[in-house]
Formats: structure tokens, C-alpha cells, sequence
């Protein structure tokens, strides 16, 4: 129940295409939603974020889709850019003694062919 | 990443030895994580601090312990290293509420044979 699935485990797409990444959850106690992007010998970084009172949100090039009563959520970068290529990861959030305590997916790399 | 620094960077060890990896930040931020990275895993969590001297389980903490003694220190050790344990080890903070997200740092890479 404290897993949440992402896929898929590797994605190409052509530049100026819409890469779409899809996650899914069962504890309904999670309650942030984090997607993280990472470059290699890099951590991870914060991209975006949602929380499950709202249906989407929107920063630039990526959108976050949020689905409660399906518990799925999905990230998608419009006009694909080369420099998109990393790998990202969704996460749900607990909070615990008010740290969150993040569940990560298992991982998704992105490549943009130019 | 500012903030937040990760050593060392690097390091090999043989199986059975204890490792210290050390987190350091400058943020004061209260709550600190220590997360493993594997393929196919995504991030694991190990261990978090919710403030001096204050930690606790995550996921996958056999075999680890943590120590916070100072709000910028946090130290992952590993009693007896096994290869098992060989993976890349990321830190990261937060601030207090539940919307602000972590920051991490850059990462050890940790090798045991």
C-alpha cells in the first residue's frame, strides 16, 4: 500500500512531442504529489508538485493530470526539448512528525531525439 | 546543490567494514532525509531526522543507523558493509509543512566488495 507504480521505465520521443508519464497509487493518506527530474551525477530536483485537491496544474511546458478517485497521476512536457532528456520520478508524500516522508516510483528515462 | 553538501562523493570499501557518509547543511532546515538509489527501485528511504537527536525508519533500514547531533549534521552509518549496500546515497531537507518538497544533494556513490 505505500508503493506507487510509474511508467513507463523508458520513453523516447521526437522533439516538439508531448511526453507523457504515468503513476499510480493506494494509500489514500498520501497527500503531496511530487514529480522530481534528475540529470545524471546530479539528485534529484523538484519540477512540479500537486496536491489531491486539485485536478491539475500547470508550470510552463509541464502539466501535472491528478486523478483522486482513480488514484493515478501523470506528467506531461509539451513541446518535448532535448535538454528534457533526464530521468524523472513521481513520489507521494506522508507526513510523519510533520517530515514528509516520500515514496518515490521506480523511475522513468526520457530521451528527445532531435 | 546550495545548501546541502553530500561526502564523500565517492568511495569503495571492503565487504564488513563500517562507512560514514556525512550530510551537511547550511539551511537549517529541520527535517533531514537519507534515501538509497537503485535501478528499478527509484529512491528508497532509509532514515529521516525530524530535529536534534530525533530520527526514525524509513523503508529500507536494516543495517543502517543515523546520528543527529547538529542541525546541519546528519551521518548514515553502515555497521558492516555488504555488497548488497552498494548503491548511490542521496541527503535531502525540507522545510516545515507538508508542500514544500526536498532539496537534495548531489549524491555518494558507494561501492562494496
Amino acid at each position: 500500500q505505500q508503493q506507487v507504480k510509474q511508467s513507463p521505465q523508458s520513453l523516447i520521443v521526437q522533439k516538439g512531442g508531448i511526453s507523457i508519464i504515468n503513476c499510480a497509487y493506494e494509500n489514500t493518506a498520501f497527500d503531496y504529489f511530487p514529480w522530481y527530474q534528475q540529470f545524471p551525477g546530479k539528485g534529484p530536483a523538484l519540477l512540479i508538485a500537486i496536491r489531491p485537491d486539485v485536478s491539475e496544474k500547470k508550470e510552463g511546458r509541464f502539466t501535472i493530470s491528478f486523478n483522486k478517485s482513480a488514484k493515478q497521476f501523470s506528467l506531461h512536457i509539451m513541446d518535448s526539448q532535448p535538454g528534457d532528456s533526464a530521468t524523472y520520478f513521481c513520489a507521494a508524500s506522508l507526513s510523519l512528525q510533520g517530515a514528509q516522508k516520500l515514496v518515490f516510483g521506480q523511475g522513468t528515462r526520457l530521451t528527445i531525439n532531435p | 546543490d546550495a545548501g546541502i553538501t553530500q561526502s564523500p562523493r565517492h568511495k569503495v570499501t571492503e565487504t564488513g567494514t563500517p562507512v560514514t557518509l556525512r550530510c551537511h547543511q547550511t539551511e537549517n532546515h529541520r527535517y533531514m532525509y537519507w534515501y538509497r538509489q537503485d535501478p528499478g527501485h527509484g529512491l528508497r528511504l532509509i532514515h529521516y531526522s525530524y530535529g536534534v537527536k530525533d530520527t526514525d525508519k524509513g523503508e529500507v533500514s536494516d543495517g543502517y543507523s543515523v546520528s543527529r547531533s547538529k542541525t546541519e549534521d546528519f551521518l548514515l552509518t553502515l555497521e558492516s558493509a555488504t555488497s548488497s549496500q552498494t548503491s548511490v546515497y542521496f541527503c535531502a531537507i525540507s522545510e516545515a509543512g507538508v508542500y514544500y518538497g526536498y532539496t537534495f544533494g548531489s549524491g555518494t556513490r558507494l561501492t562494496v566488495v
